[in-house]
């Protein structure tokens, strides 16, 4: 069975300072990695995704992710957050198994 | 492309009442799930489709849930009859797959549901 654990439930960062939401998961088998992001009253839109390849993976709005396979990890980072930036972050993983599952989420809040 | 549609977007039931839940995934995806999200448990799946034919409900709660797809193009979940615990929001997400298990989910909005 597949698994994914969020490190931080909750990351308070002020505006410009870079940040990492952390993401750890678990799967026998090969996965498929993705992060997604919730603003208030929406549904999940993807941020970015790791199916192959290049380890480092870069998404929409100046984040990207690093697949590390021997850590089991796929830390989201971003050099410079902005006010906008505030919103809840769900890593998430998807396997032969064929459903996703997510994190716990991690609430990012960015303070002026 | 409209994306994945939800409805009603706030529900306000009482007890004991039945709830309809509805989806219309995007035009061509072969893939449809359905997640409640809460404060304490988070992101759960409760079933999902392929090709409209469930493949697991495994997450269903209880036999007060059920999920149907009698189209491509539609969805229901229906509680009944609901219980204050339901109170959640309720995603739709589809996705295209063509057997592949690397697509991303498109979400829906959600559905609040508030049962008194």
């Amino acid at each position: 069975a597949q698994s994914v654990t969020q490190l931080d439930s909750q990351v308070p960062v002020f505006e410009e300072a870079p940040v990492e939401l952390r993401c750890n998961y678990s799967s026998s088998v090969s996965v498929y990695l993705f992060w997604y992001v919730q603003y208030p009253n929406q549904g999940l839109q993807l941020l970015l995704k790791y199916l192959s390849g290049s380890t480092l993976v870069k998404g929409i709005n100046g984040f990207e992710a690093e697949f590390n396979k021997s850590q089991t990890s796929f830390h989201l980072r971003k050099p410079s957050v902005h006010i906008s930036d505030t919103a809840e972050y769900f890593c998430a993983v998807r396997s032969s198994s064929r459903d996703m599952r997510f994190g716990a989420g991690t609430r990012l809040t960015v303070k002026p | 492309d409209a994306g994945v549609i939800q409805s009603p977007r706030h529900e306000v039931t009482e007890m004991g009442q039945e709830v309809t839940l509805r989806c219309k995934p995007i035009s061509g995806h072969d893939y449809l799930f359905w997640y409640r999200q809460t404060m304490m448990r988070g992101l759960e799946l409760l079933i999902y489709f392929n090709n409209n034919v469930p493949i697991d409900d495994s997450g269903m709660p209880e036999d007060r849930f059920s999920a149907k797809m009698p189209n491509a193009s539609f969805s229901t979940l229906k509680i009944q009859p609901s219980e204050p615990r339901d109170s959640a929001v309720y995603f739709c997400a589809s996705s295209l797959a063509r057997g592949q298990f690397n697509s991303p989910l498109h979400f829906g909005n959600g559905t609040r549901l508030t049962v008194t």
